[in-house]
């Protein structure tokens, strides 16, 4: 059984920083690109990032770019997400999925920027 | 910008047939934005349904199909069942970023 598990949602102060992980199990990661997708309350869904399979290309929603890195240890099953300047439009449960194509999706993890 | 634009909410009754489009304000949505679409329910993650605009995940129900129809992309459901009613969620790729529609509550009345 193919599962991804994402770990590290928090509450945190604007201007904080915040460290995403998802584990991947049953399933050959690193032969996927993988993405992160996050859904504020009551909102819709919204691409954040994703990184090829070695880890060579990595692209980013305007909105983040220069806060948030993705990165990914194969040997670890895992995809990282480091955020950083965090600010309250950040907050979201924030989803790990592999390539559209094979489509496994985790469970989310919530993040929550607040004073 | 790049918007990608959905019917805000559409009602079907059960059994029928509706289809739910997704616009892009590029121009027309062609195979080379990798149309996908998603089914999202009340505190549920997302759960695929199509991908490269046509093509069906091993779990979707036969009733979803996917097509380009006139510069959209678009997904039909057929013989529509109260397990229907949720949010869904089209996705495009715009050179290595991809881009979420706003979404389509579904409801079967």
């Amino acid at each position: 059984e193919v599962q991804l598990v994402e770990s590290g949602g928090d509450l945190v102060q604007p201007g904080g920083s915040l460290r995403l992980s998802c584990v991947g199990s049953g399933l050959t990661f690193k032969n996927y690109w993988m993405s992160w997708v996050r859904q504020a309350p009551g909102k819709g869904l919204e691409w954040v990032a994703n990184i090829k399979e070695d880890g060579s290309e990595k692209y980013y929603m305007d909105s983040v770019k220069g806060r948030f890195t993705i990165s990914r240890d194969n040997a670890e099953n895992s995809v990282y997400l480091q955020m950083n300047s965090l600010r309250a439009e950040d907050t979201a449960v924030y989803y790990c999925a592999t390539n559209w194509r094979v489509g496994y999706w985790g469970q989310g993890t919530l993040v929550t920027v607040s004073s | 910008q790049t918007v990608v634009t959905q019917e805000p909410s559409l009602t079907v009754s059960p059994g029928g047939t509706v289809t739910l489009t997704c616009a892009s304000s590029t121009g027309a949505v062609t195979s080379g934005h990798y149309p996908n679409w998603f089914q999202q329910k009340p505190g549920q993650a997302p759960r695929p349904l199509i991908y490269n605009a046509i093509n069906k995940h091993s779990w979707t129900p036969a009733r979803f199909s996917g097509s380009l129809l006139g510069g959209k992309s678009a997904l039909t459901l057929s013989g529509v069942q109260p397990e229907d009613e949720g949010d869904y969620y089209c996705l495009l790729y715009y050179g290595g970023a991809w881009v979420f529609g706003g979404g389509t509550k579904l409801t079967v009345l």
